[in-house]
């Protein structure tokens, strides 16, 4: 029973357009959502989180979405940058303290210049 | 936040063999945790690692495959027992960050285990 989805393996953009990478989630005790990010040979990365009390959270050029009654998430990544080019997981969490993730299976984004 | 540092960084072995992955945190901490991606899937919680006290193994997961030490609060093991090529995987030790990371999980690099 996979709790936590991201349905698209892999999606490529050009170089200064918006990168969406969808997640949905099916347990509704989740509150605390994440994004990863990983490089080849490299462990996850921390990108951005946003909490069930929030819908919206931004840090530069990165913004997720969160729609509780939809069990959705999205990140939104504008412009897109070729550096962005990895795989990106989005995690779920059932209390605010980042530990007991539930991770996607990730979605490997490719930017061409 | 935190550093790790994860030993080997990846191996070959052959099926029927143990092999145990260090990692070693810049800086002391309560808990670690063991995931392990499989290729192509989804990172998943083996088990964590508090020091001083037993392992705390997540469904599916047993000690006896997959020991664990934490002999202090920088450092801790993971070893899998007794090798199948199912258990080619990458394997990644965590633990939360520091500061403004404080309830994030930082990973190491992970190790790649290639079993034949």
């Amino acid at each position: 029973d996979q709790q936590v989805k991201q349905n698209s393996p892999s999606l490529s953009v050009q170089e200064g357009r918006i990168s969406i990478l969808n997640c949905d989630y099916t347990n509704s005790m989740f509150d605390y959502f994440l994004w990863y990010k990983k490089y080849p040979a490299e462990g996850p990365t921390f990108l951005i989180s946003i909490s069930s009390i929030k819908d919206k959270n931004e840090d530069g050029r990165f913004t997720v979405f969160l729609n509780k009654s939809a069990k959705h998430l999205s990140l939104h990544i504008v412009p897109s940058q070729p550096g962005d080019s990895a795989v990106y997981f989005c995690a779920a969490s059932p209390n605010n303290a980042g530990n007991m993730l539930t991770f996607g299976g990730g979605t490997r984004l490719m930017v061409k210049p | 936040s935190a550093v790790i540092s994860q030993k080997p960084s990846r191996d070959i072995c052959q099926r029927g063999t143990s092999l145990t992955i260090q990692c070693q945190v810049d800086s002391q901490v309560t808990m670690m945790f063991w995931y392990r991606q499989q290729p192509g899937q989804s990172l998943t919680l083996i088990a964590t690692a508090n020091q001083g006290s037993e392992a705390t193994y997540e469904s599916g997961f047993v000690i006896d495959k997959f020991p664990i030490s934490r002999p202090n609060l920088t450092f801790s093991t993971l070893t899998v027992s007794n090798m199948s090529p199912e258990d080619s995987s990458i394997y990644l030790c965590s633990v939360f960050g520091t500061g403004i990371g404080a309830n994030v999980l930082t990973f190491g690099a992970g190790s790649r285990l290639t079993v034949l």
